[in-house]
């Protein structure tokens, strides 16, 4: 099945020390996305990517950084995790335009010690 | 900036009728999308309306009104596994002919349904 797959599905790191999150996908949608979701809250559009055109939202901290080396991967790099930073990262894809939903994978959760 | 507002928790009993609202401002609408989320999985997408109107999928429907910049979500015959959240999103576009957008979510509705 066509899917987006995030990788790890857990995640713990220590505090101040970098981490990155990856996510692939098989659709071959040429928009990906990550989103931050903290308990109860909305997810929170940090950037995107359009085909290898970069994206970022204007309240994403500089802490937070994104790579695309090709159409089916996208990595989050955290550079100094803080303990704010402990939350839900998701990864969509789209298709650009019309009725198409996003297609989210299954998330990694982060816990900073 | 985007300023989408839904009732934080809602509950019903199995088998009936729940209508979930969201109400939305924003500049650019392109779109809005329903999503549900179990806790601890992705979102799962649900509907979607462009248009003003009414959208049925099954036991779900969706309505769209731009102007009031005003949606629901409507379930039916809620069944114990409904119980979720369900987030309303807004697609915004920067650029008018563009249909690239960003997504924004509402905080979501936790549904509960008691048998």
């Amino acid at each position: 099945d066509a899917m987006v797959i995030q990788n790890p599905r857990y995640q713990v790191t220590q505090f101040g020390k970098p981490v990155t999150l990856s996510c692939s996908q098989t659709l071959n949608h040429n928009v990906m996305y990550w989103y931050q979701q903290k308990s109860s809250q909305a997810p929170k559009l940090l950037f995107h990517y359009y085909d290898k055109d970069f994206n970022n939202e204007a309240d994403t901290p500089d802490n937070f950084q994104s790579r695309r080396p090709n159409t089916s991967f996208c990595f989050l790099d955290i550079r100094s995790p803080g303990l704010g930073d402990a939350a839900m990262y998701l990864c969509a894809t789209s298709r650009v335009g019309g009725s198409y939903g996003y297609t989210f994978g299954s998330g990694t959760r982060l816990t900073v010690v | 900036g985007q300023n989408i507002d839904q009732p934080t928790e809602m509950t019903a009993t199995e088998g009936a009728i729940v209508q979930i609202n969201c109400t939305y401002q924003t500049s650019g609408f392109n779109g809005l999308f329903w999503y549900q989320q179990h806790a601890g999985e992705a979102p799962t997408f649900l509907s979607y309306n462009v248009l003003d109107g009414l959208e049925e999928k099954g036991r779900f429907s969706s309505f769209l009104s731009r102007s009031k910049g005003y949606s629901y979500l409507l379930l039916k015959e809620l069944q114990m596994k409904d119980s979720a959240s369900y987030l309303c999103a807004v697609r915004v576009t920067a650029d008018r002919g563009s249909t690239l957008g960003r997504l924004y979510f509402g905080r979501g509705t936790q549904l509960t349904v008691w048998p």
